[in-house]
């Protein structure tokens, strides 16, 4: 089974840090995703990477950054933290070809910036 | 674009009622469709997906069939347990990287 690991299921954090969300997945996935959930809007994508140092905007990017120095690794990184980013935060994978190939996601991690 | 259309929740059952939950889709060309559950406090699993027309994924009790001529992929399960109370989701998958995801329809199943 795909396992998709994020670092921190729960992550209280002040404003204006600078936060790190780590996602490592096991399947030598080439795709990795980092989406917000937030009640009433579903999922928002934020940026996905379809290889090591290749990344796209998702729908939802400003104030967000991200990292994948190695193909297991993706990184999300919030530059200043601010409050109307507590949310809860899922990393997903997937292989690269293929319309019929699923996400997998991790378990989440719900961030609140005070 | 695409996009994905469930019905709003709370849908709200007694054990062993029979569920559906709606789910309607715009896409150009012939995207792959597929069902995600959210139990509370945890990611998204993969519940079942179809690829074609006319195909059915199931898992779990729970089955969808993907009708091109209503683009549609309503989930559904004859019999519900307190157990499958959670958030559904229902997304397509087209040409590229991206899912596009409905909103969610929780389910909350009474004893």
């Amino acid at each position: 089974d795909v396992k998709v690991t994020q670092s921190s299921r729960y992550l209280v954090k002040r404003t204006g840090e600078k936060v790190f969300l780590e996602c490592v997945q096991d399947m030598d996935h080439e795709n990795m995703f980092w989406y917000r959930q937030d009640p009433g809007l579903g999922l928002r994508l934020i940026y996905f990477s379809y290889d090591v140092k290749m990344k796209e905007k998702g729908d939802i990017p400003e104030g967000y950054s991200v990292s994948r120095e190695k193909k297991e690794r993706f990184s999300l990184i919030l530059e200043s933290a601010s409050t109307n980013q507590t949310s809860m935060y899922l990393c997903a994978s997937s292989l690269l070809e293929g319309r019929n190939q699923p996400q997998h996601f991790g378990d989440g991690t719900r961030l609140s910036i005070l | 674009g695409n996009s994905v259309t469930q019905m709003e929740g709370p849908v709200t059952l007694s054990e062993e009622a029979f569920l559906t939950i709606n789910c309607t889709y715009t896409a150009t060309g012939y995207p792959s469709l597929f069902w995600y559950v959210q139990y509370p406090g945890e990611g998204l699993q993969l519940l079942l997906k179809a690829t074609k027309a006319d195909d059915k994924g199931s898992n779990k009790g729970f089955e969808a069939t993907y009708r091109k001529e209503t683009t549609s992929f309503h989930l559904e399960k004859g019999s519900v347990q307190v157990s499958d109370s959670a958030v559904y989701f229902c997304a397509l998958r087209g040409g590229g990287y991206k899912l596009i995801f409905g909103s969610g329809t929780r389910l909350l199943v009474r004893p």
